[in-house]
């Protein structure tokens, strides 16, 4: 069973235009996470977000977490090259905690 | 500030041989979580170990097993190799502060299975 659906499963886009991707789930997680993950690299954490309703900011990227805790986004604004990548989200749960569980990703590809 | 670190970067199997993975935690931390990752798909809970205990474990086989040292680093090892366990292995490091715990992963070990 997949807890968490990421959509959509392929964005490619131009230099300059805004994006927003999705993470959804008919769980509460405790926490999200949003991490980037390049091909044959470990996946790096952009951000962490505990709080139903909280929007964090990083540079161009502002992740969302839904009020109620089960959802997700994750917005970047006039997207660069550089942007490319897989988008993963991970929730957890306190109940038990330590075991993440991701979504499949989303490929990012921004072309110059 | 080292990081987590993983070792080997590559590695080729053949069927039924066994394999083991190795994992250094980012400094600070105290807890390994080792995951699978398919191509294509997120990455897949094995199990997570906690003052040299597994603490939690996902839907994998006894053929997967692990350890954790005094000092933290950990070990992944896989018995009876199948073709289906080729993918991208990732160690995760935290501190357990509660249950809000942010993991840092380390760049993973491909392993191939021929």
């Amino acid at each position: 069973t997949q807890l968490l659906e990421q959509s959509p499963q392929f964005l490619s886009i131009q230099e300059g235009e805004n994006l927003t991707v999705y993470c959804n789930s008919s769980s509460v997680f405790s926490s999200l996470q949003w991490y980037r993950q390049e091909p044959g690299e470990g996946p790096v954490l952009l951000v962490t977000v505990v709080t139903g309703g909280e929007v964090k900011k990083l540079k161009r990227l502002t992740f969302q977490f839904g009020d109620a805790r089960k959802d997700s986004s994750l917005h970047i604004t006039a997207a660069q090259p550089g942007d490319t990548g897989l988008y993963l989200c991970a929730g957890a749960r306190y109940t038990n905690a330590g075991k993440s569980t991701f979504g499949d990703g989303t490929t990012l590809t921004v072309k110059p | 500030d080292a990081g987590v670190t993983q070792s080997p970067t590559h590695l080729i199997k053949t069927r039924g041989q066994q394999v083991t993975l190795r994992c250094s935690p980012k400094s600070g931390h105290d807890t390994v979580s080792w995951y699978q990752q398919a191509l294509g798909q997120g990455p897949q809970f094995i199990f997570q170990y906690y003052e040299e205990e597994e603490r939690q474990r996902g839907n994998f086989p006894d053929r997967f097993s692990g350890h954790q040292f005094p000092n933290y680093s950990s070990e992944l090892n896989v018995n009876a190799l199948l073709l289906g366990d080729s993918a991208l292995y990732l160690c995760a490091s935290s501190s357990l502060q509660g249950a809000r715990e942010t993991q840092y992963f380390g760049p993973g070990t491909r392993l191939l299975v021929l």
